[in-house]
């Protein structure tokens, strides 16, 4: 079964508009949700993260929220630059051991922007 | 060399081969995973190492067998593997909770043939 799902495989956004991918989650114990990007032949980047108590976060261009009770995230990019053209991977964190984490990943959205 | 690296980036192994694939990490950090991503499938979690003791084994195939002999390296033994193998093998690392991210090599390619 899988825990994180990111719903949309790809998603086309012309330049200067609002990207908007989603991501839904089935567990209640994941206490930090986290976007990455990344581009081909390169590991994922981390973009912006989230904590459970909260609903929003903002870093520039990149929005995140959160709501709960859906068990939904999404990350909004506006405006959208030709240089967000990645794969965008929605994960959540669970706590382990010692200080450790573990992130369990959506499948990925692949988010082209049109000029 | 910065952030994180992996060698070798491409790797093609037969059924029988044994080799290893390994990571460094030069962020000062205390935890280093192995993921593995198969095509179409999400990165998947192998093993966690924190504080250079194995706190998570995803029920990975004994084929795989880690090792971390300091904080900073973490190696992937490879050995007998099966062509479903063939994957990106990805190697991150993070320090204790502070900022619950991880930060990822660039992965090593592998294809068993």
């Amino acid at each position: 079964d899988q825990q994180v799902k990111q719903n949309s495989p790809s998603l086309s956004v012309q330049e200067g508009r609002i990207s908007i991918l989603n991501c839904d989650y089935t567990n209640s114990m994941f206490d930090y949700f986290l976007w990455y990007k990344k581009y081909p032949a390169e590991g994922p980047t981390f973009l912006i993260s989230i904590s459970s108590i909260k609903d929003k976060n903002e870093d520039g261009r990149f929005t995140v929220f959160l709501n709960k009770s859906a068990k939904h995230l999404s990350l909004h990019i506006v405006p959208s630059q030709p240089g967000d053209s990645a794969v965008y991977f929605c994960a959540a964190s669970a706590k382990l051991q010692k200080g450790a984490q573990k992130l369990v990943f959506g499948q990925g959205t692949r988010l082209t922007i049109n000029p | 060399e910065t952030g994180v690296t992996q060698t070798p980036r491409h790797l093609v192994m037969g059924m029988t081969n044994k080799k290893s694939l390994k990571c460094e990490q030069h962020l000062g950090h205390n935890a280093m995973y192995w993921y593995k991503q198969s095509a179409k499938k999400p990165l998947e979690l192998m093993f966690v190492y924190s504080l250079e003791e194995r706190v998570e084994n995803n029920s990975v195939p004994s084929r795989f067998s880690p090792e971390c002999p300091n904080s900073s390296h973490l190696f992937l033994h490879l050995h007998t593997l099966q062509p479903e193998d063939s994957a990106l093998y990805l190697c991150a690392s993070s320090q204790d909770r502070a900022s619950y991210e991880q930060y990822f090599g660039p992965g090593t390619r592998l294809t068993v043939t």
